[in-house]
């Protein structure tokens, strides 16, 4: 079955600290590709990155950067020197062949304090 | 367009009353999906459609939930003799393959009274 957990419901952080949003996923497939995404008080869903499961490179783009590990299962997203424009809620979300949806997590909300 | 729409942004209902809520994706994207999301929570898959087909309506969660995409494109999610339970935002995003990220639109935001 597929699932994504984000075992942290809030984190409060103050401006300029950097902050890692945990992500644990569940698949039976092999082929998958795994999503960030952010949701600002306006309420839209916005689209951060995207990684499939052949490529664990991990990137640094811009302050974002991410840690795919295949062997624990695990997404995790960093954001370096946060703002508060980064206070939002943060959804990972996977996609594999086996149901083509996009699953999401539960959210972390972030706040980020001046 | 540049980007997904959707129309109405908020709607409100009475018990009992037919809504249609309509999404627009963006131009030449194959996939569409609906999502259900309340208030505080992930979104929570409704159907997935690919070009006209709805290749996935699993996540209705009852046959009060009707979605349609005709011709491969606009895509309309009715929901008849609404409940108050069905009051949440209600999501459209497109991708252009299943190797995609998707793109999701503001949301409608179903309140029903």
């Amino acid at each position: 079955a597929q699932k994504v957990t984000q075992a942290q419901t809030e984190i409060s952080v103050v401006e300029k600290e950097d902050v890692t949003l945990d992500c644990v996923y569940e698949t039976r497939d092999t082929t998958y590709y795994l999503f960030w995404y952010k949701q600002p008080p306006s309420g839209e869903l916005v689209f951060l990155i995207r990684r499939n499961s052949f490529d664990e490179q991990n990137e640094i783009s811009g302050r974002y950067s991410w840690n795919f590990q295949k062997s624990t299962s695990s997404f995790n997203f960093t954001i370096t020197a946060s703002q508060v424009v980064d206070s939002a809620v943060y959804f990972c979300a996977l996609r594999d062949n086996y149901g083509q949806n996009f699953v999401f997590g539960p959210g972390t909300r972030l706040s980020v304090l001046p | 367009g540049a980007g997904v729409s959707q129309s109405p942004r908020y709607k409100v209902a009475k018990r009992g009353q037919d809504v249609a809520l309509r999404c627009d994706p963006i131009s030449g994207h194959v996939s569409l999906f609906w999502y259900q999301q309340a208030l505080g929570q992930g979104p929570e898959f409704l159907t997935y459609f690919q070009n006209e087909a709805q290749l996935d309506k699993s996540g209705l969660p009852s046959d009060r939930f009707f979605a349609e995409r005709p011709e491969g494109s606009v895509s309309t999610l009715k929901i008849q003799r609404t409940q108050q339970e069905d009051s949440a935002v209600y999501l459209c995003a497109s991708s252009l393959g299943w190797n995609t990220e998707a793109f999701f639109g503001q949301g409608t935001r179903l309140t029903v009274v």
